[in-house]
């Protein structure tokens, strides 16, 4: 059974850089069927998804993120990172780490979820 | 962007009920729809994809239906356990994927 796990700082001051790692086990990061994505919820909010990678290292970011946004992989590690740079208070948020299989679209393996929040 | 329209955004509803919830793309993403259940502080559980296709593992009472831009996911007799908010989410527009706003289930 995949599992997933987010880790890194739930506090980061404004206009500095949100960074968290997403840990693959129990399963290949290396799967061809698999994109390993990010998504974050705000406090109260809606789901909304951040960006992609694949193993080989081919990204898709949200457009809305792009100018600020990095996401890169370790296959020898298996993980997965996020940086997300200048970040405000509006980044505030419960950011979860996903395996979504491509032939499907969906996001079939989540990590439990890593709060952080942006405050001096 | 593929704008996901969710209705109705809550509903309250008994043990036993029929419930249909419905999305709506802003653009024909063909059976491209995936349903997701999320209990509160928790990751959202994958239940339906391609629109009509139960997840492996997910109750049978779990339904959906739809193609083009209209869908509809239906809980034939809710369980106590179903009580949660309910998201769709299109995968026909890869850049970017996007959610519904999601209907929130609650005890009547």
């Amino acid at each position: 059974q995949l599992q997933l796990q987010e880790s890194g700082p739930g506090l980061v001051k404004p206009s500095e850089t949100l960074s968290l790692t997403c840990t693959v086990s129990g399963g290949s990061i290396t799967s061809t069927t698999v994109y390993w994505d990010w998504l974050r919820q705000p406090p109260g909010k809606g789901l909304e998804w951040i960006g992609s990678v694949y193993y080989g290292g081919s990204t898709y970011y949200n457009t809305s993120l792009t100018s600020r946004l990095t996401i890169s992989i370790d296959t020898a590690k298996s993980q997965f990172s996020l940086r997300l740079a200048s970040v405000t208070a509006a980044d505030t948020a419960l950011y979860f780490c996903a395996g979504r299989l491509g032939f499907i679209g969906a996001f079939v393996h989540w990590g439990q979820g890593s709060l952080v929040t942006v405050s001096s | 962007d593929i704008q996901m329209t969710q209705s109705p955004s809550s509903v309250s509803a008994s043990v036993g009920d029929r419930v249909t919830l419905t999305c709506r793309a802003s653009q024909n993403i063909n059976s491209w729809l995936a349903w997701y259940q999320q209990k509160p502080g928790k990751a959202p559980k994958l239940l339906i994809h391609s629109a009509s296709t139960l997840q492996s593992g997910v109750p049978s009472r779990f339904s959906g239906s739809g193609s083009g831009t209209d869908f509809s996911l239906t809980i034939s007799s809710l369980q106590p356990e179903d009580f949660a908010t309910y998201y769709c989410q299109q995968a026909n527009s890869f850049l970017p994927l996007t959610f519904g706003g999601g209907t929130r289930v609650d005890i009547k």
